[in-house]
């Protein structure tokens, strides 16, 4: 089974902290995808990459940066965490653009 | 901007009842609708998808309905169960020739309780 794993399933910040959330995919997919879940808005595409140091914005990225490093890791930085980033955030994976997303089980922001 | 339009947010059927959650898009540039269930505490998962040159898919008890030329799609649950209490999010996927190929864009999400 694909396996989607995202380090933290709930974390606390501060205002202004620089917030590092990792996600971790073992099924050597090239794709790879940060979304934020918010009630009424359903998710939205932050940032994806399609490969090992590509990366492309997604509908929201302001606030946001990434890195990919290795295939199976695609990190999301939050350079100063700001309260409107409070939310639901998921990282998901996919062999290629045209194949089914697999997605991780989310870490829920607070940032306070 | 909404791309993708889903409807209704909450929806409360009894056990056995056939819930119906309805997707309208704008960019014809879409190629390939999936349906996704969340549980609560989970990610979501894909339920079943259909590609626009079929007007219906039914796998199990799921049903996928789309309509072309109106530019809507929609999940309709047979004899629904108590077990399919979840969120349901419909979702599009640009397809080939741009540099948004395989971006999913999602709807805002539908709330599903099924009632004993």
């Amino acid at each position: 089974d694909v396996k989607v794993t995202q380090s933290s399933r709930y974390l606390v910040k501060r205002t202004g902290e620089k917030v590092f959330l990792e996600c971790v995919q073992d099924m050597d997919h090239e794709n790879m995808f940060w979304y934020r879940q918010d009630p009424g808005l359903g998710l939205r595409l932050i940032y994806f990459s399609y490969d090992v140091k590509m990366k492309e914005k997604g509908d929201i990225p302001e606030g946001y940066s990434v890195s990919r490093e290795k295939k199976e890791r695609f990190s999301l930085i939050l350079e100063s965490a700001s309260t409107n980033q409070t939310s639901m955030y998921l990282c998901a994976s996919s062999s290629t653009p045209n194949t089914e997303a697999f997605f991780g089980q989310g870490t829920r922001l607070t940032v306070v | 901007q909404q791309q993708v339009k889903q409807s209704p947010q909450s929806l409360i059927v009894q056990k056995g009842g056939i819930p119906i959650i309805n997707c309208a898009y704008e960019n014809t540039a879409f190629d390939y609708f999936p349906w996704y269930q969340q549980f609560p505490g989970k990610g979501p998962a894909l339920l079943i998808a259909i590609r626009p040159d079929v007007s219906e898919k039914k796998e199990g008890r799921f049903t996928i309905s789309f309509n072309k030329s109106a530019k809507q799609f929609s999940l309709h649950i047979m004899d629904s169960q108590p077990g399919d209490s979840a969120t349901y999010f419909c979702a599009a996927r640009r397809g080939a020739g741009g540099t948004s190929y395989g971006k999913l864009t999602f709807g805002q999400g539908t709330i599903l309780t099924v009632h004993p």
